[in-house]
């Protein structure tokens, strides 16, 4: 079946660090790859997304790319902020008939301290 | 420039109740879904809906119903609450036939215990 494994929260980590948020994926096919960031009290909003091998996709300072080869997505941002506290989720569409569906990981929380 | 809206943001309600989660939106999208948000399991699709007239199940459909009358609305409505129904609940929806081809907007979220 399809489904997406991240690491578990929370991450604590001091502004201007290094982040990282591992995230592997099961997928029949070559799956669409998405992180979605919610912030305290919110829904959840797109952060950037892949739709094939080897794709980088960025936002905002933050970067994932496409790794069919380790079944990856971790994301990535060279230097924290307080403002980035926030619960990022990994998920993943299925290709095919199902390609309606959003298959989430289980999110991890962040939390930079000043 | 509302996007996706739910209401209620809270609600409490005692086990057998029945209630109407709504949520609308205003960007004429084909596709809207719900999902439900518990601790440790991440967001975990109840039912869906590719345009007005045609609903379908997710993952954890038991309990909840839905119908879709037209492109902006598409309510979930709980027959008789369970205390494992308490949850958040996220409404979203996308253009071009769903996630995959289009970004996915949410709904702020709907908190719901029951008693």
């Amino acid at each position: 079946g399809n489904s997406v494994t991240q690491m578990e929260g929370p991450v604590t980590l001091s502004e201007e660090a290094f982040l990282t948020i591992n995230c592997t994926y099961t997928a029949t096919g070559y799956p669409s790859l998405f992180w979605y960031v919610q912030y305290p009290g919110e829904g959840l909003q797109l952060l950037l997304k892949a739709t094939k091998a080897d794709d980088k996709g960025s936002n905002k300072g933050f970067e994932a790319t496409y790794r069919k080869e380790t079944t990856s997505f971790h994301l990535e941002k060279g230097s924290v902020q307080v403002s980035d506290s926030a619960v990022y989720f990994c998920a993943l569409t299925p290709r095919g008939d199902s390609s309606y569906k959003l298959i989430f990981g289980s999110g991890t929380r962040l939390l930079v301290r000043p | 420039n509302a996007g996706v809206t739910q209401t209620p943001k809270f609600q409490v309600l005692k086990t057998g109740q029945s209630m109407t989660l709504q949520c609308a939106q205003d960007m004429n999208h084909e596709y809207m879904s719900w999902y439900r948000q518990d601790p440790g399991m991440g967001l975990r699709l109840i039912h869906y809906s590719v345009g007005a007239g045609i609903t379908d199940q997710g993952e954890v459909p038991n309990g909840y119903n839905v119908s879709r009358s037209t492109t902006e609305d598409f309510p979930l409505r709980l027959l008789s609450a369970a205390p494992s129904q308490t949850s958040v609940y996220f409404c979203a929806s996308s253009g071009n036939r769903g996630p995959m081809n289009t970004e996915a907007f949410f709904g702020q979220g709907t908190r719901l215990t029951v008693v």
